[in-house]
């Protein structure tokens, strides 16, 4: 299994400013994900990331916008830039340690509000 | 990826099986059946996969069809807790084949 603790919890943002998530997981990982859940929607993959790689975007999501770094195998950060009331969602940390039955796991979450 | 379809929402008794079915008629042969529920508030939570032999764990029983079209989560004795957001999800069985999320069914437990 893997633990993972996103930061912050939630937070609530003036449009146009920019905030950096955090994902720590408790054993090293290969695959992390970012996922953002928009109210009362299911989940929408932003991108993953490799350590040692460029993070892989889905279609709809850029660099840009969503900025990801990788620098080792249990830490990652999600930022979104300039931020505008459509940013408003819950945005997640996944993992997916490798292991046989190939399991995700995911954190519980960022609660981002933009006024 | 394979596609699933799942009723957007159900009820069940409190103490009942629940029973929540998934189409899923393009998956390849190579393509588990995954489950997950995300309860309000938290992370999605893995519950359950199976390739196409019926699966059981200490959460809920996975039924597959023999022609693996379909399957079935069974929630074998539904309480308040189970009341969630379920999940359905193909995928194959390797870490670089990431979870992709449908619409799920919202599944209401009633006392």
């Amino acid at each position: 299994s893997a633990v993972i603790s996103q930061k912050p919890s939630r937070d609530i943002c003036q449009r146009g400013t920019s905030l950096t998530i955090q994902c720590q997981v408790d054993s090293q990982v290969t695959m992390m994900f970012w996922y953002r859940q928009q109210p009362g929607q299911s989940l929408t993959l932003i991108a993953t990331a490799n350590q040692g790689s460029e993070a892989t975007y889905e279609s709809g999501f850029v660099i840009d916008k969503f900025p990801i770094s990788r620098p080792n195998l249990t830490f990652s950060t999600l930022t979104v830039s300039n931020m505008s009331p459509e940013d408003s969602s819950i945005y997640l940390c996944s993992v997916a340690p490798g292991q046989a039955k190939n399991i995700q796991y995911f954190g519980a979450g960022t609660r981002l509000s933009v006024l | 990826d394979a596609k699933t379809t799942q009723p957007p929402s159900m009820d069940c008794a409190e103490g009942r099986a629940a029973n929540l079915p998934c189409n899923h008629s393009t998956i390849s042969g190579n393509e588990y059946v995954y489950w997950y529920r995300q309860i309000h508030s938290q992370g999605p939570q893995y519950i359950i996969h199976g390739l196409k032999n019926n699966e059981t764990n200490e959460m809920a029983s996975l039924i597959i069809t023999e022609d693996r079209k379909s399957s079935t989560l069974i929630l074998p004795h539904a309480t308040l807790r189970d009341t969630a957001v379920y999940y359905c999800i193909v995928r194959r069985q390797t870490s670089y084949d990431k979870v992709i999320f449908g619409p799920g069914t919202s599944l209401s437990v009633i006392p």
